[in-house]
């Protein structure tokens, strides 16, 4: 069975400085893996997904994340964050399969401070 | 284009009530998806439908059950509410490409 750990639960930083969420996953077949944002009070919105191809994905917002598959990681990073930034990350990790479904990290809080 | 929509947003309900959370979508996707999510512990899948006329359980399906009577609507019913069911509920939907598409949620809580 598949399962993902978000090693931070909360990470504080300041404005304009880099961040790095990290996420490590486990699995026994080839994933999908992705990395949603949930803003105050709101559902989760995509970022960015790994499906194939170049292990580096970009997203939006300025975000990127590399999969690493010999270490069975997928950490999430930004160069320079924003106070708009703050919100929880939820990193996700999918094994395919007929019901496609996804298994949720416990999420890292990131608080950019100005 | 609405995309995934829930109603209520906000419930209270006594332990022993009963309540359907309504999740309607518009993208014509195939799987529809409900979770709960609680402090610290991420989002955990209730149940899950696959297409029209087809549920199954997810992680912690106990307590409820759904139905997916039209391809567009998934319902969530809780026969008999308790406290441990406080927690805010999404339903999400998708199509072929694994991106699931969330609601804004339902924040329920059980006295």
């Amino acid at each position: 069975a598949q399962s993902v750990t978000q090693l931070d639960s909360q990470v504080p930083v300041f404005e304009e400085a880099p961040v790095e969420l990290r996420c490590n996953y486990s699995s026994s077949v080839s994933v999908y893996l992705f990395w949603y944002v949930q803003y105050p009070n709101q559902g989760l919105q995509l970022l960015l997904k790994y499906l194939s191809g170049s292990t580096l994905v970009k997203g939006i917002n300025g975000f990127e994340a590399e999969f690493n598959k010999s270490q069975t990681s997928f950490h999430l990073r930004k160069p320079s964050v924003h106070i708009s930034d703050t919100a929880e990350y939820f990193c996700a990790v999918s094994e395919g399969g007929s019901a496609r479904q996804l298994t949720f990290g416990s999420g890292t809080q990131l608080t950019v401070l100005p | 284009n609405a995309g995934v929509t829930q109603t209520p947003k906000f419930r209270v309900l006594k332990t022993g009530q009963s309540m359907t959370l309504l999740c309607a979508q518009d993208m014509n996707h195939e799987y529809m998806y409900w979770y709960r999510q609680d402090p610290g512990m991420g989002l955990r899948l209730i149940h899950y439908s696959v297409g029209e006329g087809t549920t199954a359980k997810g992680e912690v399906p106990d307590g409820y059950n759904v139905s997916r009577l039209k391809k567009q609507n998934f319902l969530l019913g809780l026969e008999s509410a308790a406290p441990s069911q406080t927690s805010v509920y999404f339903c999400a939907s998708s199509q072929h490409s694994y991106e699931q598409y969330f609601g804004p949620g339902t924040r329920l809580t059980v006295t």
